[in-house]
Formats: structure tokens, C-alpha cells, sequence
């Protein structure tokens, strides 16, 4: 069975630290792996996708990372801003089922001004 | 703007009641797939819908229901409700059936069950 961890559950940054996310998986056999964004009392919204053959993804400041035989993936977050305050998820789909994901339980992103 | 429209936005139940949360996805969404979020924990897949037809289910007791309707709308069905099913409940949807890797999600129903 497929279990997805995060650490840590929450971190506190000042402005302007670069900071990196982990999120590891139990089972390496992935279709892909996604990051997401969750605003208090709001849905998710994706900001990294990377397939399975994938070692990297860059959108902006960010960038994710994909190690499919040690079961881990990074989220690097560059120049934080406090705008990125938010508990960002990890989630990996085992099938080209692509709704099916299981999700890690967060890490929750404190950035101060 | 993702057109993924959830409601009501939040809803109070007491145990043992049923509730109907709603989902209405944009235009061509044939996918539909329903989350429970409890407090501080991540997202657990309930099931999804494709097409009007049931395509996977996790880890939930038959009390959860759902439907997809022509329109590609949804709905998420809870009997018998317990105090555990307390949770931000999602949807998610994407146009290009079961395989496609983009879901837009919702906003979410926040369910407080007493």
C-alpha cells in the first residue's frame, strides 16, 4: 500500500530564504508526482507535475525534483516571499488513473515579512 | 479560474443525518473525483466518476455515494453520518478521461457533523 510522507509538517521562514520540502513515497512504482498549494479553507492548486521518467520541473521560483528508486521528491522554493505562506501537498499517482492520487499530509509554509 | 464550483460552501449535520454535497465542473469535464480532507491531514480519494459511471473507489464504506449526471455535474451522498466525517470535502475534474494527468479542483464543502 502506497504511503506518502511529508516533512516537515510546518516551517517558519523569514523573507527571502530559500527553502527546500521533502516528500517520500513507499512504493517506487509511480506514474507521476505532483505538487499542489492550499490556501486556508480553499481547494488545491497544481504547481509542479513531474511523470515518472522526469528527474526535475521548473515553474518560476520553483523548482521540483523526482529520485523514483530512493522513493523522494523535493520542492525548492527560491527568494521566499510572504505571498507563499500556504501548506503545500505532495500527492503520487500509482496508474495512469490520473484522479486516484494519495497524498501526503502537508507541510505548512510560514513566510515572515 | 478553474470553473470547479462546490456547494454549499459549508453545512452543520448531526449524527445519523444524510447529506448531498454538489459538484459542477466546467463545460466537457468528463472525470469527476470526490476527496475528504479531515483537519490537518491531506486529501483521501473516495472515489471517481467517469462518464456517469463509477471508475475506482478508496477506502470508504458504502454509506458513501455518488453520481455523475449528463451534464458532468456530481454528487457526493453521505448516510448515516458520524462525527469523523467531519472534513473539507473535494472534487476534482479533468476533460480527458480517467488518463489525463491536469485535475482542476474545487473550492470545497466544509461539513461539520455534531
Amino acid at each position: 500500500k502506497q504511503e506518502v510522507t511529508q516533512i516537515p509538517a510546518a516551517l517558519s521562514v523569514p523573507e527571502g530564504e530559500n527553502l527546500v520540502l521533502n516528500c517520500s513515497f513507499t512504493d517506487s512504482a509511480i506514474y507521476n508526482l505532483q505538487w499542489f498549494r492550499q490556501d486556508p479553507g480553499k481547494g488545491l492548486t497544481s504547481l509542479l507535475l513531474i511523470q515518472s521518467s522526469q528527474r526535475e520541473q521548473t515553474s518560476g521560483r520553483l523548482n521540483a525534483s523526482l529520485d523514483k528508486s530512493s522513493g523522494r521528491s523535493t520542492l525548492y522554493i527560491a527568494a521566499s516571499q510572504p505571498g507563499d505562506s500556504a501548506t503545500y501537498l505532495c500527492a503520487v499517482s500509482s496508474d495512469n488513473q490520473g484522479g486516484k492520487l494519495i497524498f501526503g499530509q502537508g507541510t505548512e509554509l510560514s513566510v515572515k515579512p | 479560474e478553474t470553473g470547479v464550483t462546490q456547494s454549499p460552501t459549508h453545512l452543520i449535520k448531526t449524527r445519523g443525518q444524510q447529506v448531498t454535497l454538489r459538484c459542477s465542473s466546467q463545460s466537457g469535464h468528463n472525470t469527476v473525483s470526490w476527496y475528504q480532507q479531515a483537519l490537518g491531514q491531506g486529501p483521501q480519494f473516495i472515489f471517481q466518476y467517469y462518464r456517469e459511471e463509477e471508475n475506482g473507489r478508496g477506502n470508504f464504506p458504502p454509506r458513501f455515494s455518488g453520481l455523475q449526471f449528463p451534464n458532468y455535474s456530481s454528487e457526493l451522498n453521505v448516510n448515516a453520518l458520524e462525527l469523523d466525517d467531519s472534513a473539507l470535502y473535494l472534487c476534482a475534474s479533468s476533460w480527458g478521461g480517467p488518463s489525463t494527468d491536469t485535475q482542476y479542483f474545487g473550492p470545497g464543502t466544509r461539513l461539520t457533523v455534531l
